[in-house]
């Protein structure tokens, strides 16, 4: 099993640029969700699936869009990128909610 | 609203001594769980244990025990023998019921140095 998968693990966009951060898992887990994870601050959720074609938002949503159109993939859209959005990007799923969520390595996002 | 607080952004301790880690929460549930995640510098979260609300004997998971305190919202992490690779970022973490959904929200975290 690879786990929770999320590519690419760096990037720098410019103000203004597109772009979708792509996360992939293999465990047939329901429950999939992204964070931000801003220096020295903890997670905050930006969007989370409780399966195919159920989404919804969490903490800070503006500025990103998600779909799940199948139960393996959760891409995270941004619209058009700020500085502020400038942060590390973990994607984790869980089987439920009362179990562990498994994370992915994370994506370095800089926005200049 | 749902919250969790960790009051210590940074700790020292010396190695081989046992540590606890403050987490306080705020819901109005009755059904929630709690989960710690440490965190070293490498930058991979790494889950460490999880306490329900209705279990009714703390939580243990090797050298990781929960002192769950439900009258009191708290539920510290207990780190004993504390070993150097233990030096990481903790995060508490509690799964709430918001919008007629369920999602988890983690705390601030605490840096935890291990002194040789």
């Amino acid at each position: 099993n690879a786990g929770v998968t999320q590519t690419p693990k760096f990037q720098v966009l410019k103000t203004g640029q597109s772009m979708t951060l792509q996360c992939a898992q293999d465990m047939n887990h329901e429950y999939m969700s992204w964070y931000r994870q801003d220096p020295g601050m903890g997670l905050r959720l930006i969007h989370y699936s409780v399966g195919a074609g159920i989404t919804d938002q969490g903490e800070v949503p503006n500025g990103y869009n998600v779909s799940r159109s199948t139960t393996e993939d959760f891409p995270l859209r941004l619209l058009s990128a700020a500085p502020s959005q400038t942060s590390v990007y973990f994607c984790a799923s869980s089987y439920s909610l009362i179990n562990e969520q498994f994370f992915g390595p994370g994506t370095r996002l800089t926005v200049l | 609203a749902q919250k969790i607080t960790q009051t210590q952004p940074g700790m020292f301790v010396q190695e081989k001594e046992a540590v606890t880690l403050d987490c306080t929460y705020d819901t109005s549930d009755q059904s929630y769980g709690l989960f710690w995640y440490k965190q070293p510098s490498s930058g991979e979260m790494i889950f460490l244990i999880y306490q329900g609300s209705y279990d009714e004997q703390n939580a243990t998971e090797g050298r990781y025990s929960l002192n769950f305190q439900k009258a009191r919202k708290s539920a510290n992490l207990v780190i004993s023998a504390s070993q150097l690779g233990d030096s990481a970022m903790y995060f508490c973490a509690m799964r709430v019921i918001w919008s007629s959904a369920s999602k988890i929200i983690f705390g601030s975290g605490t840096r935890l140095s291990i002194r040789p």
